[in-house]
């Protein structure tokens, strides 16, 4: 069965460095998304992207945050000037159609800020 | 209006038991529920799905009950097995939106 492919799935990163993580949706998949787990907390919806532009994004998601689909199949999630308060679980999932339709997610990154 | 509540936090269940977590929520523009099923270290996996013109969908031991008038759903286990423990997640979204609302998330131990 495809998957969602993500890497590093750890990462560990002083504060105030970039930081990007990588991912490899499903191949006939046409949304993608970025979702954040903090430790024990609920996963928290960031982006959406549809043809290479951002369709939907949280409050969290702001201008430390960007996303790029540099070609046919990887999707990346760029941290800016990381902090403290940026270490999660970061989920990529992808969805072939808009809205009703299951999500399908990777196995995440485990980012740490020191 | 767009979350999604969750409980209990964790349930411990006997082998063979019944599992039961429930989800409510506010927004009625909701249209489709989604359970996820995250084992430690793995992302969240589609477990079962439901829109609201069905009260009940059964695939194997799993049952989503949803109840459009009180705006909650719930997720059955049955025949809980010591392979079910892990954390369960409600979501829910909108036709036409793109993100997924999820629940605080339960953590389901099954006991052999």
């Amino acid at each position: 069965e495809p998957e969602v492919t993500q890497t590093p799935s750890h990462q560990v990163t002083q504060m105030g460095q970039e930081v990007i993580l990588r991912c490899v949706p499903i191949s006939n998949h046409l949304y993608f998304y970025w979702y954040r787990q903090i430790l024990g907390q609920k996963v928290e919806f960031l982006v959406s992207f549809y043809n290479n532009e951002i369709s939907e994004k949280s409050e969290i998601f702001d201008d430390q945050f960007s996303v790029e689909r540099p070609d046919g199949s990887n999707f990346t999630l760029k941290i800016r000037s990381t902090k403290l308060e940026d270490s999660a679980m970061y989920f990529c999932a992808s969805g072939r159609e808009l809205g009703s339709q299951p999500q399908h997610f990777g196995d995440g990154t485990r980012l740490s800020i020191l | 209006q767009q979350q999604v509540k969750q409980s209990p936090q964790s349930l411990i269940v006997q082998k063979g038991g019944i599992s039961i977590i429930n989800c409510a929520y506010e927004n009625t523009a909701f249209d489709y529920f989604p359970w996820y099923q995250q084992f430690p270290g793995k992302g969240p996996a589609l477990l079962i799905a439901i829109r609201p013109d069905v009260s009940e969908k059964k695939e194997g031991r799993f049952t989503i009950s949803f109840n459009k008038s009180a705006k909650q759903f719930s997720l059955h286990i049955m025949d809980s097995q010591p392979g079910d423990s892990a954390t369960y997640f409600c979501a829910a979204s909108k036709t036409g939106a793109q993100k997924l609302v999820f629940g605080q998330g339960t953590r389901l131990t099954i006991n052999p």
